[in-house]
């Protein structure tokens, strides 16, 4: 069983939809949890960062985390074709600085 | 945001050749600094982690003779690789975090060739 299980999709829907991407994780050491976007041939752009339990908002983009169940969420409102990319989750240990990945989710929105 | 940059973007190179690769940090000390290596529609594999001013560790299978980094300050990292060949052919993504951070800032990656 992999630490970080994320769907790989793909996902597609149209514009303006809410998109909702997940992950669950099995080590309970987790403490920190990111959110990164990559577009085809370039680098991953952190879109949040996220420490404890509970949602962080910033702009479209709302992080919610839920430590009891291992499971952690970005939802994506009024989604456009720029998001279309793949979402990687990520996740770390306290005391230690390797980032855990999820497979990454490719999302399609078509106008 | 934090901004890394890599250079360069892409590179080509003959086969028995080395090729060597930067990362830096342009806004923030990066104490760390993490090698990745990409293959098409995979997720991110770790190569190895190096804090500045000390050796690398590698992530195992990863031939710390063939991929040689140095991180000789707050804001540079370099990744060599040795006497390429067509397998080393990939998508090199270098990351870096500041002081006591766990968030990680990517650069925007380097493809490399080998013929």
């Amino acid at each position: 069983q992999k630490e970080v299980e994320q769907d790989p999709g793909p996902l597609s829907v149209p514009e303006g939809a809410i998109v909702s991407l997940n992950c669950t994780y099995s080590n309970s050491a987790f403490q920190y949890f990111m959110w990164y976007r990559q577009y085809s041939r370039k680098g991953p752009e952190l879109l949040m960062y996220t420490y404890s339990s509970g949602n962080k908002e910033d702009g479209r983009f709302t992080a919610q985390v839920d430590k009891s169940s291992k499971y952690i969420s970005l939802f994506i409102r009024d989604s456009q074709p720029s998001d279309s990319a793949t979402y990687l989750c990520a996740m770390i240990s306290g005391g230690y600085n390797k980032l855990i990945f999820g497979a990454g989710t490719r999302l399609a929105v078509h106008p | 945001g934090a901004v890394v940059s890599q250079h360069p973007s892409w590179v080509i190179c003959k086969s028995g050749t080395s090729v060597k690769i930067e990362c830096r940090s342009l806004d923030f000390q990066a104490t760390t600094m993490f090698w990745y290596r990409q293959f098409p529609k995979q997720s991110l594999m770790l190569m190895a982690t190096s804090n500045e001013g000390s050796k690398a560790t590698y992530e195992q299978g990863v031939e710390k003779d063939k991929f040689l980094i140095n991180h000789a300050s707050l804001t540079l990292s370099t990744l060599t690789v040795t006497s390429a060949h067509p397998e080393d052919s990939s998508f090199y993504i270098c990351s870096a975090s500041g002081r006591g951070r766990n968030e990680q800032y990517f650069g925007p990656g380097t493809r490399l060739t080998v013929t």
